[in-house]
């Protein structure tokens, strides 16, 4: 089946560059995306890929997809502490359908 | 952007009783809304799909006696966990897809169910 695998913690200092990775093992995999999870909170969507595209960037943050080796990046520029949560990567195969989760990157970052 | 409300956040329950968990599109028509449940430094996983005004569908290995599933209106979907267990101690969370810009779903901020 399906599987999305991510690191579990990165840390950094504050006004680094973060950058979290995610494989997937579905080649089928059309939308991928970036999810933003704080302490007792739901999840808050930060961005998505369509498969087509190499590059996204919205702001601070700039996701990249390696389609070939089915490799997604999300890079947090200027982190601040306030982005400290949980990332999770996932990904879903056609419009509308339930995703796939990784299990998620804590994100600790020290000031 | 769409708001997806749940409520109750934090329910504490004793071992026997049903617990029902809504979840609603505030600003939105959702067509279909998903149900996952996470364990601690755990990842979400899908519990069921629920189309409105049809049956829900379930995942391998959820039972559908146990978690009843309603999407009665196209803003509403409910979640009842019934004869709830210790081992039913979980945050569940909801997701919205709406009619228009299919491949976003929106997320609820979750609720907590402690069964005593």
């Amino acid at each position: 089946g399906e599987d999305v695998e991510q690191s579990l913690f990165l840390s950094v200092r504050e006004g680094d560059s973060s950058v979290i990775n995610c494989t997937y093992t579905d080649s089928s995999s059309t939308y991928l995306y970036w999810y933003k999870q704080e302490p007792g909170a739901g999840l808050q969507l930060l961005t998505y890929i369509f498969s087509n595209m190499d590059m996204k960037q919205d702001q601070r943050l700039t996701v990249l997809l390696n389609k070939k080796d089915k490799h997604l990046s999300l890079r947090i520029a200027d982190t601040q502490t306030g982005d400290s949560a949980i990332y999770f990567c996932a990904e879903s195969n056609q419009a509308g359908t339930a995703l796939i989760f990784g299990k998620g990157t804590t994100l600790s970052v020290s000031s | 952007g769409a708001v997806v409300s749940q409520h109750p956040s934090r329910v504490i329950c004793k071992s026997g009783t049903s617990v029902k968990i809504e979840c609603r599109s505030l600003d939105f028509q959702a067509t279909t809304m998903f149900w996952y449940r996470q364990f601690p430094k755990k990842s979400l996983m899908l519990m069921a799909t629920s189309n409105e005004g049809s049956k829900a569908t379930y995942e391998q290995g959820v039972e559908k006696d146990k978690f009843l599933i309603n999407h009665a209106s196209l803003t509403l979907s409910t979640l009842t966990v019934t004869s709830a267990h210790p081992e039913d101690s979980s945050f569940y969370i909801c997701s919205a897809r709406g009619t228009v810009g299919r491949e976003t779903q929106y997320f609820g901020p979750g609720t907590r169910l402690l069964v005593l």
